[in-house]
């Protein structure tokens, strides 16, 4: 069975101070990672996809990476709108099914 | 353009009532989902459509029935809930869901649901 841990729970950082929120993963046969956005009420907004180990991508002050068995979402110079929940989810082979499991967020709050 | 949209918003319920929640995307994917999400957990998938056919349901309960007209609306219908049904419902799309595209998920804004 896929699992997925996202750590820290909660992250709270002063505005201008980088940091970097850890996925780590198991499964048989990685198919891709998903990196989401969700404000408190909506839907998630996709960020990131990641196919392979060392891959990384970047979109403003949000850079992810993967290796064989976790993803950083590294935030360089938070400001207080980057404050949300991230999501990380993995998609595998096993089993025949692709649904996406999605560990339980860590939520971050930037302060002015 | 990767927007799904969801209506209503928000929707209040009675035990007793019929209501509906609409899902539409204009992407071209040929699968869309419905999760469940409540507060501070992730989301909990409940129906998964491929090439409009019914391809997943997690064992959730008959009051909540699924319906994809054609593959850019995807309906959720709503019978008799309980107070405990009361979350953030979300639809998502994406290309495929078999494993021979992209399966990416875009997911809309999410219709919040009050069981009184």
């Amino acid at each position: 069975e896929d699992q997925v841990t996202q750590s820290p729970e909660a992250l709270r950082l002063q505005e201008g101070e980088s940091s970097s929120l850890n996925c780590s993963y198991t499964v048989s046969g990685l198919r891709g990672l998903f990196w989401y956005r969700q404000d408190p009420g909506k839907g998630p907004e996709f960020l990131f996809t990641l196919y392979s180990a060392g891959e990384e991508k970047e979109k403003e002050r949000l850079k992810a990476t993967l290796t064989k068995k976790e993803s950083f979402l590294h935030i360089t110079a938070p400001k207080p709108e980057d404050s949300a929940t991230y999501l990380c989810a993995v998609q595998s082979y096993s089993g025949g099914s692709y649904i996406p499991t999605f560990g339980r967020g860590t939520s971050l709050i930037v302060h002015p | 353009d990767t927007e799904v949209t969801q209506t209503p918003k928000h929707l209040v319920m009675g035990m007793t009532n019929k209501k509906s929640l609409k899902c539409e995307q204009h992407m071209g994917h040929r699968a869309m989902y419905w999760y469940k999400q409540k507060a501070k957990k992730p989301p909990e998938l409940m129906f998964v459509y491929s090439y409009e056919k019914l391809s997943i349901n997690e064992s959730v309960p008959s009051r909540f029935s699924p319906e994809c007209p054609n593959s850019s609306l995807l309906n959720l219908h709503l019978h008799a809930l309980q107070p405990e049904d009361s979350a953030l419902y979300l639809c998502a799309s994406s290309q495929n869901y078999d494993g021979t595209g992209e399966d990416t998920q875009y997911f809309g804004p999410g219709t919040r649901l009050t069981v009184l």
